[in-house]
């Protein structure tokens, strides 16, 4: 059974860089043809994917974030891991990683976000 | 970006109702669309792939339809534990996107 667990500071200082991590267990980071991605939820509010990583430093990011963000992957350790630079209060929120795998139905392959971890709260605050 | 429009964005139901959620895409995105169901304090759980293609799990009273840029999720008779907030969330291309959610509350 694969697990994915978020580790990082929960709080933040406005304009300082956001660090987590997120460690696979239960399977091999590089197995598979996966993409490993960030995804956050501010408090009451709906999901917004933040960026992917492949185990070949490959990255796509939501444009929306894109010059703020940088995504990277240690495949000995099994992690990956997310910075989000000068982020103001408007970046609180739970961030999930998750695992995308691609599932076989009505005769195409859709990218689907089948593993999640738990989430874990970051909170921009002086 | 591809946008997500959920509705209703929040229903209440009984215990055995069956119940409808709405999914449009602002472009048509094929059958590239997977539905998410979030329980307070959890992560989402993947319900449906492809559109109408069943998460290995998933019950069978949950169903999924659509094609281009109309899509449902529907549960046939909900039960207690279904009570949640519900996302389609497109794969066609990335960016990805989300809709914005539909609470099923109990009436």
């Amino acid at each position: 059974q694969v697990q994915l667990q978020e580790s990082g500071p929960g709080l933040v200082k406005p304009s300082e860089t956001l660090s987590l991590t997120c460690t696979v267990s239960g399977d091999s980071i590089s197995s598979g043809s996966y993409y490993w991605n960030w995804i956050r939820q501010p408090a009451g509010k709906g999901l917004e994917w933040i960026g992917r990583i492949y185990t070949s430093g490959s990255t796509n990011y939501n444009p929306s974030l894109k010059s703020r963000v940088t995504m990277s992957v240690d495949t000995p350790k099994n992690q990956f891991s997310l910075k989000l630079s000068s982020v103001t209060a408007a970046d609180t929120a739970v961030y999930y990683c998750a695992r995308e795998a691609d599932y076989y139905g009505s005769g195409s392959y859709s990218p689907s976000f089948d593993y999640w971890g738990q989430g874990t709260l970051v909170t921009v605050s002086s | 970006d591809i946008q997500m429009t959920q509705s209703p964005s929040s229903l209440s139901a009984s215990v055995g109702d069956r119940v409808t959620i709405t999914c449009r895409a602002s472009q048509s995105i094929s059958n590239y669309l997977n539905w998410y169901q979030q329980k307070p304090g959890k992560a989402p759980k993947l319900l449906i792939f492809a559109a109408s293609s069943f998460q290995s799990g998933v019950p069978s009273r949950f169903s999924g339809s659509g094609s281009g840029t109309d899509f449902t999720l529907s549960i046939s008779s909900l039960q207690p534990e279904d009570f949640a907030t519900y996302y389609c969330q497109q794969s066609y291309t990335t960016p990805w996107t989300f809709g914005q959610g539909t609470k099923v509350e109990i009436k």
